[in-house]
């Protein structure tokens, strides 16, 4: 069964280091997003992609964070010069259509030290 | 008030046991709820998927959706110690595919 895959799986970081945690959506799915989930809290949209472009994005996605489709099948996003609190795990998803069905990959945990 | 309010839990149930879990919302825009199951240190993954109010069942798994009343139920029938794991509901309205989380309910299916 095909699934979302996200690299690395742990990453640990000094603060004002940038970051980019990566992953590969289902093949025929269309629309992306990030997710996080800090310790113990809920898990929380940062932003979606469709067509090369943002749809939408949370108010903890600010001027420190991108996304990118830089090829056929990778979605990354790029946290420019990292904080403390963005210690979370970190979640892909996609979805093959404008629907709700969304699949999450395992999740990188981000450490910042 | 909280968007969408779930109870920690944990709850923990002897196997063979009916579960119930549930979430209430506050904004009437939602029109897609979903369950999710989330084992330690993974990914959600998608169990139900319902649109508007009604029930839909999968199984052991039957989602329900009273919009009048802004709740939805997860029931799980015949709990299974495998059935151990972090429930969390989501939901979102129709113009935007953002999901909004509840915090989740921890499940403990004890043998």
């Amino acid at each position: 069964e095909p699934e979302v895959t996200q690299t690395p799986s742990h990453q640990v970081t000094q603060m004002g280091q940038e970051v980019i945690l990566r992953c590969v959506p289902i093949s025929n799915h269309l629309y992306f997003y990030w997710y996080r989930q800090i310790l113990g809290q809920k898990v929380e949209f940062l932003v979606s992609f469709y067509n090369n472009e943002i749809s939408e994005k949370s108010e903890i996605f600010d001027d420190q964070f991108s996304v990118e489709r830089p090829d056929g099948s990778n979605f990354t996003l790029k946290i420019r010069s990292t904080k403390l609190e963005d210690s979370a795990m970190y979640f892909c998803t996609s979805s093959p259509s404008a629907g709700k069905t969304q699949y999450f990959g395992p999740g990188t945990r981000l450490l910042v030290l | 008030q909280k968007e969408v309010e779930q109870d920690p839990g944990p709850l923990s149930v002897p196997e063979g046991a009916i579960v119930s879990l549930n979430c209430t919302y506050s904004n009437s825009a939602f029109q897609y709820f979903m369950w999710y199951r989330q084992y330690s240190r993974k990914g959600p993954e998608l169990l139900m998927y319902t649109y508007s109010s009604g029930n839909k069942e999968d199984g052991r798994f039957t989602a329900q959706v009273d919009k009048s009343s802004k709740y939805i139920s997860l029931f799980i029938r015949d709990s299974q110690p495998s059935d151990s794991a972090t429930y969390l509901c989501a939901m979102s309205p129709g113009h935007t595919d953002k999901l909004i989380f509840g915090t989740g309910t921890r499940l403990q299916v004890f043998p």
